[in-house]
């Protein structure tokens, strides 16, 4: 299994310019998220989704955008790039906990986004 | 709002030193907590898993805690080794799969 995949690793847009952040698993997990990591300020989530067709805002949404209309894939959408949002973007699965006490969460190798 | 604090921010050990990592939160009603290694410019290793049921989980020279009562986790590491050094990060799932992050503890083994 490849686990999860992300594309592309680096990328420079210019202020205003929209794009695409791909993410892909092939371990047929329900769960999958984004999050951005920003030095001194930890990992934060920015959408999820639990399943296709499902997907819901975290903690900091607001510029993004997303749609689940596979199970395998999870494409991130930066609608306007901002300076704001440059950041390091990991993509992450896991089965659908259900009310168990969940289950692993695995993170794909990022990308660094740099906006000018 | 649940929070998931990591001190200290960067620790220096000598080499075959025993460490502890410390991971705090603020919500005992926490589904699992999850370790993770980060290598400089890399993504997020998942190290170990420990669900609100089991206090402890062994992987190799890793053993990671919970106390949910106090609302700690710990990371111990045994007879490091300079390839241990990284930063280590913990995350917290509170009753579904988002995960609340540290800001995590760059680890230094000094040869």
């Amino acid at each position: 299994n490849a686990g999860v995949t992300q594309t592309p690793k680096f990328q420079v847009l210019k202020t205003g310019q929209s794009m695409t952040l791909q993410c892909a698993q092939d371990m047929n997990h329900e769960y999958m998220s984004w999050y951005r990591q920003d030095p001194g300020m930890g990992l934060r989530l920015i959408h999820y989704s639990v399943g296709a067709g499902i997907t819901d805002q975290g903690e900091v949404p607001n510029g993004y955008n997303v749609s689940r209309s596979t199970t395998e894939d999870f494409p991130l959408r930066l609608l306007s790039a901002a300076p704001s949002q440059t950041s390091v973007y990991f993509c992450a699965s896991s089965y659908s906990s259900q009310g168990y006490e969940g289950y692993e969460q695995y993170f794909g190798p990022g990308t660094r986004l740099t906006v000018t | 709002k649940q929070e998931v604090t990591q001190i200290p921010a960067a620790l220096s050990v000598p080499e075959g030193e025993n460490l502890v990592l410390n991971c705090s939160f603020t919500d005992s009603a926490i589904y699992n907590l999850q370790w993770f290694r980060q290598d400089p410019g890399k993504g997020l290793t998942s190290l170990l898993l420990i669900q609100s049921s089991q206090r402890e989980q062994t992987s190799g020279r890793l053993n990671a805690s919970l106390d949910k009562s106090s609302g700690r986790s710990t990371l111990y590491i045994a007879a490091s080794q300079p390839g241990d050094s990284a930063t280590y990060l913990c995350a917290g799932s509170f009753g579904n799969e988002k995960l609340t992050f540290g800001t995590g503890t760059r680890l230094t083994i000094i040869p």
